[in-house]
């Protein structure tokens, strides 16, 4: 089955504790992204990765990280969390950005920082 | 920046209806443009992708795509509440490679 997965799905965590949260996809695609949706402002776009080793900044980078190591894996890292960056995360991905393909979007991963 | 502006709504139309969703962009130089609906606490799922001036369609929703003006609309033929959601307007921006969503218009349908 074609899907996207992100782990974890919920994480309550404190302020400054270094996190991790991973996404992974099984359609060998190329294109894949990182979104935060934040009540009245929508989806915004975190960091995007064109492909292995090819990453760009989106919207809103400012306190994230992330690395294309290998194709099906682009995890999103905070170094030092803080309480503004407690959000609904997506991940997505897609053969690329062309019209004809579709972006697929992981289940989300709530996150609240304390 | 470049901004994708939609009317936050709540749009409520009767069941039956036609539900007619606008979008407009800042980006001159953009080339695709997608509709997603999102139900509350779930993942946005693509329903239209449109590139080329004009309409298209697909079952009881019609696209549509005015460059000239930098505007994208999304219609809904005979509307059920099953289509009650947030439907977020797409635009991947002249870069190619960076995607901008509008905040979303909420629509409802009464039965």
């Amino acid at each position: 089955e074609a899907q996207v997965t992100q782990n974890p799905r919920y994480l309550i965590t404190v302020t400054g504790k270094k996190l991790t949260v991973t996404c992974s996809q099984n359609m060998n695609h190329e294109y894949m992204s990182w979104y935060r949706q934040d009540p009245g402002l929508g989806l915004r776009q975190i960091y995007y990765s064109m492909n292995v080793e090819v990453t760009d900044k989106g919207d809103v980078p400012e306190g994230y990280k992330v690395s294309r190591k290998e194709k099906r894996n682009f995890p999103l890292i905070l170094e030092s969390p803080s309480p503004n960056q407690t959000s609904l995360y997506f991940c997505a991905s897609s053969l690329s950005l062309a019209g004809a393909d579709t972006q697929y979007f992981g289940p989300g991963t709530r996150l609240t920082v304390l | 920046q470049k901004e994708v502006e939609q009317n936050s709504g709540p749009l409520s139309v009767p069941e039956g209806a036609i539900a007619s969703l606008n979008c407009t962009y800042s980006d001159r130089g953009s080339q695709s443009f997608f509709w997603y609906r999102q139900y509350s606490g779930k993942s946005p799922e693509l329903i239209m992708f449109i590139y080329s001036n004009g309409d298209k369609e697909d079952g009881r929703f019609t696209a549509q795509l005015n460059k000239a003006s930098q505007y994208v609309s999304l219609l809904i033929r005979d509307s059920q509440p099953s289509d009650s959601a947030t439907y977020l307007c797409a635009v991947v921006l002249s870069s190619g490679y960076a995607l901008n969503f509008g905040k979303g218009t909420s629509l409802l349908v009464t039965p």
